[in-house]
C-alpha cells in the first residue's frame, strides 16, 4: 500500500514549543504533502515537497523528505493553541497534468495547550 | 474569492436509499476529486474527474458514482446506503497543468449518517 502513516497518532506540548510530527510511506512517490484538519472538518493545504527536493519553509513551518529512507518531517515552532488540530500527510506518484489521487495516514492529533 | 463549496453540510438518510453530494471547486480550478473520511481515519480516495470524465478511481463499489458538468462542477451520488458508508465526504479541487503542483483545496465536507 503506498498509504503513509504519521507518528506518533497523538501529540500534546504546552504553547511555545516545537511540535515534530513523522510520516513513512512504502513506494515511489511525486510529491508529499502535509494536510491540517481542525474537528472533523475540511483539510487545509499546508505544504508540498516534491520527491526531487529535501527541505521546504513556510512561516513556522518546516517539512524535511528523505526519499532514501522514505519519510518526511513536519515541525512547527513556537506553537499556538490555535495550532491544535489533525495533521495529514499525503502521497500521490502520479506525474500526469492533473495532481492526482492522494493517499493519507491515519494523522496525528495535535494538542497545544495554552 | 470563494474556496470549495459543498453541500448539503450535514445529511441523514436510511438504509436503501440513494444520495446525491454536490461540489463546486475553487475559481480556477478544473479538477475535482472526492474522499471519503471515515471517523478516526484518513481520508480515502473515491475518484477524480477531469474534462467532465472520471479519471482515476479508488477501491469503491459501483454504488459510488459520479459526474462533472462544464462549469467543472461535481456530484457524488451513492445507491442502495449502507450503514458504512457514515462518514465525512470531502470534495477536493485542483488545477491541471503547470499548476497541479500546489496542492488541493477542500471543501469542509458533507456529514453522510445512515441509519
Amino acid at each position: 500500500s503506498q498509504q503513509g502513516e504519521e507518528d506518533p497518532q497523538a501529540l500534546s506540548i504546552q504553547e511555545g514549543e516545537n511540535a515534530t510530527m513523522n510520516c513513512s510511506y512504502k513506494t515511489s512517490i511525486n510529491n508529499l504533502q502535509w494536510y491540517r484538519q481542525n474537528s472533523g472538518r475540511g483539510l487545509v493545504h499546508l505544504i508540498l515537497i516534491r520527491s526531487n527536493e529535501r527541505e521546504k519553509h513556510s512561516g513556522r513551518l518546516r517539512v524535511t523528505l528523505d526519499t532514501s529512507k522514505k519519510s518526511s518531517s513536519l515541525l512547527i515552532t513556537a506553537s499556538r493553541a490555535a495550532d491544535t488540530a489533525s495533521y495529514f500527510c499525503a502521497t500521490t506518484a502520479d506525474r500526469g497534468s492533473t495532481l492526482g489521487r492522494l493517499y493519507f495516514g491515519r494523522g496525528t492529533q495535535l494538542t497545544v495547550w495554552p | 474569492d470563494a474556496g470549495v463549496t459543498q453541500s448539503p453540510t450535514h445529511l441523514i438518510k436510511t438504509r436503501g436509499q440513494q444520495v446525491t453530494l454536490r461540489c463546486s471547486p475553487k475559481s480556477g480550478h478544473d479538477t475535482v476529486s472526492w474522499y471519503q473520511q471515515a471517523l478516526g481515519q484518513g481520508p480515502q480516495f473515491i475518484f477524480q474527474y477531469y474534462e467532465e470524465e472520471e479519471r482515476q478511481r479508488g477501491n469503491f463499489p459501483d454504488r459510488f458514482s459520479g459526474h462533472q458538468f462544464p462549469n467543472y462542477s461535481s456530484e457524488l451520488n451513492v445507491n442502495a446506503l449502507l450503514l458504512g458508508d457514515s462518514a465525512l465526504y470531502l470534495c477536493a479541487s485542483s488545477s491541471s497543468g503547470p499548476s497541479a503542483n500546489y496542492g488541493y483545496t477542500f471543501g469542509s465536507g458533507t456529514r453522510l449518517t445512515v441509519v
